[in-house]
């Protein structure tokens, strides 16, 4: 069935330092989105991706779309403590189109 | 709004036991679906549901049964609770289109001793 592996799955980084998660899928998508899930949270959408080679931007936050539709990217510029948290990207599979979860990136940030 | 309420927050089960997680959502969303969570395994399916009375299974079904009697309620049942079910479950639930973001509730803390 469909996979989509997320890496790296932990991320140490020093305030003000990037941050970047990756995500590929075994088959094209449709679309990806983005959640963040903050310590002891739930998940919470941030974004989704639709055309090939798309890019957005929220503030500090970039997300890429590739050309084939396979593979996705986060990326934070100067991080924050706040960005504290998990980052799943999610592939939409499946006969009902179900949203296929990678396993996520846990981004710790030392102040 | 709500959006989407799930119970009990917490829950400790022997094993052989039986419970039902809820979920209910207030936003007249078509599908809904149940995830658990495990550490270093991201989030799996287990059954989800397109619509009043149609229901499906997801990645890891086996253990859970789910119905779907109306749009808002959405339960989760664990017949004999097994340790291996030890894990925190969300509910989600949204509009039916692969274009529609997951709306989350904010999860149930099983443990089964």
């Amino acid at each position: 069935g469909q996979q989509v592996m997320q890496i790296p799955q932990y991320q140490h980084v020093q305030e003000g330092e990037d941050f970047t998660t990756y995500c590929n899928s075994s088959t094209t998508l449709s679309n990806i989105q983005w959640y963040k899930q903050r310590p002891g949270g739930h998940p919470v959408f941030l974004i989704q991706l639709v055309k090939s080679g798309e890019v957005k931007k929220q503030k500090r936050l970039t997300f890429q779309f590739g050309e084939a539709k396979k593979n996705s990217s986060l990326h934070i510029t100067a991080t924050q403590t706040t960005d504290v948290g998990t980052y799943f990207c999610a592939g939409a599979g499946g006969s009902q189109g179900n949203l296929i979860f990678g396993k996520g990136t846990k981004l710790s940030v030392k102040p | 709004n709500a959006g989407v309420t799930q119970t009990p927050k917490f829950q400790v089960l022997k094993t052989g036991q039986s419970m039902t997680l809820q979920c209910a959502q207030d936003m007249n969303h078509e599908y809904m679906s149940w995830y658990r969570q495990d550490p270093g395994m991201g989030l799996r399916l287990i059954h989800y549901s397109v619509g009043a009375g149609i229901t499906d299974q997801g990645e890891v079904p086996n253990g859970y049964n789910v119905s779907r009697s109306t749009t808002e309620d959405f339960p989760l049942r664990l017949l004999s609770a097994a340790p291996s079910q030890t894990s925190v479950y969300f509910c989600a639930s949204t509009r039916v289109g692969v274009n529609s973001p997951l709306h989350f509730g904010n999860g149930t803390r099983l443990t089964v001793t």
